[in-house]
């Protein structure tokens, strides 16, 4: 059971670049998110789904997008990379109704 | 709005020391409460969590209470170990998004 799937471990991408950080889970989970991680400020949520078809924004959505064209699948797109981008993201994915969120191992992004 | 504040870090203490890591939230209607730990080069994994006022979660020796009087759920350990050295999150879970804190860092020496 593979669980939460990230690729790649790590990136490096020069100012302007496009990318997609790719999201895979095998649990059947409804919901689905993407979190960046920044020294000091904890966990900000990027973007979340609750479902194929469906998305919303989170706290800090300006330059990703998303899209969940199947429940397994949660692509991040950087539209134009820009060095505030410099961070480690993490998918997460669980089901509806307060359960707790499955991590994967995250993607080191630096922007230069 | 929803938010969560931990108690700032580092902590270090000693093996065997009992561990108090404070959290507060503010949240609108009935939050689900969660702490999650992260070892280096991981993602976070549960912890352990608790969905309504009075529970109390509790996992490989951790502890902690839903208090929705003082809107806390301050995580405690009776007796530390070295292997328990990582970094703590308390996150709360309401209308669709999950909030974390920004994570309090344990180290624990022999």
């Amino acid at each position: 059971n593979a669980g939460v799937t990230q690729t790649p471990k790590f990136q490096v991408l020069k100012t302007g670049q496009s990318m997609t950080l790719q999201c895979a889970q095998d649990m059947n989970h409804e919901y689905m998110s993407w979190y960046r991680q920044d020294p000091g400020m904890g966990l900000r949520l990027i973007h979340y789904s609750v479902g194929a078809g469906i998305t919303d924004q989170g706290e800090v959505p300006n330059g990703y997008n998303v899209s969940r064209s199947t429940t397994e699948d949660f692509p991040l797109r950087l539209l134009s990379a820009a060095p505030s981008q410099t961070s480690v993201y993490f998918c997460a994915s669980s089901y509806l109704n307060n359960s707790p969120l499955h991590f994967g191992n995250g993607t080191r992004l630096t922007v230069t | 709005g929803n938010s969560v504040t931990q108690m700032e870090g580092p902590v270090t203490l000693s093996e065997e020391a009992f561990l108090t890591i404070n959290c507060t939230y503010t949240a609108t209607g009935y939050p689900s409460l969660f702490w999650y730990v992260q070892y280096p080069g991981e993602g976070l994994q549960l912890l352990l969590k608790a969905t309504k006022a009075d529970d109390k979660g509790s996992n490989k020796g951790f502890e902690a209470t839903y208090r929705k009087e003082t809107t806390s759920f301050h995580l405690e350990k009776g007796s530390v170990q070295v292997s328990d050295s990582a970094v703590y999150f308390c996150a709360l879970f309401t209308g669709n998004q999950f909030y974390f804190g920004t994570g309090t860092s344990l180290t624990v020496i022999p």
